[in-house]
């Protein structure tokens, strides 16, 4: 069975640092490009990050770019999202999600792991 | 590229016809994707392709356009189908989402 689970939120001061986790499951991990997409309380869907299977080819929304970080070891089938610098606004349940086919849509996601950036 | 999802909310019945409608601000072929959401759960994959149902999808589930405007139309509302829908363009990076359509039981 195709698996993801999202690990890693918590509440967080605003200005502090998370790191998420996606473990990947039932599927080759290294052939599928994967994505980071958040959802805050009662809103909406904001995509996030991208990353290849290759590791190559990397994308960030405006909205974090330059404090968030994407990264991934094929090897051991995980996916991180480096979050730095977080606001009050970074709340919100964050999926880790993938790609059906290569710059397709996300076929599958993760049950989403809650991140709270508050004093 | 933004995208534009209307209506936001929806009162329908079982058994209703229903159309949600999104727009895309500018062309992206046929790069868009319909989601269903559940509170407390993750989105699921309707629609793929504009118009391509994804496996395991009931076919009372359809998609159509190209270009700017696309519809998602459910021909006969089941219960399990009251739930929020997005759409989602993925012909460029950054991915965007519409606003997303609530469909309530009247």
């Amino acid at each position: 069975e195709v698996q993801l689970v999202e690990s890693g939120g918590d509440l967080v001061q605003p200005g502090g640092s998370l790191r998420l986790s996606c473990a990947a499951s039932g599927f080759t991990f290294s052939s599928f490009e994967m994505n980071w997409v958040r959802q805050a309380p009662g809103k909406g869907l904001e995509w996030i990050s991208y990353i290849s299977g290759s590791r190559i080819t990397i994308y960030y929304a405006d909205s974090v770019k330059g404090r968030f970080s994407v990264s991934r070891d094929n090897d051991k089938k995980v996916m991180y999202l480096q979050m730095n610098r977080l606001r009050a606004e970074d709340t919100a349940v964050y999926y880790c999600a993938r790609d059906r086919f290569p710059y397709g849509p996300i076929d599958t996601w993760g049950q989403g792991t809650l991140v709270t950036v508050s004093s | 590229i933004q995208v534009t999802q209307s209506p936001s909310f929806l009162s329908a019945s079982v058994g209703d016809r229903v159309t949600i409608t999104c727009r895309a601000s500018q062309a992206i072929g046929n790069y868009l994707a319909w989601y269903q959401q559940k509170p407390g759960k993750a989105p699921k994959l309707l629609i793929y392709g504009a118009s391509t149902l994804q496996s395991g999808v009931p076919s009372r589930f359809s998609g159509s356009g190209s270009g700017t405007e696309f519809t998602l139309t459910i021909s006969s509302l089941q219960p399990e189908d009251f739930a929020t829908y997005f759409c989602q363009q993925f012909n460029t990076y950054p991915l965007t989402f519409g606003g997303g359509t609530k469909v309530e039981i009247k």
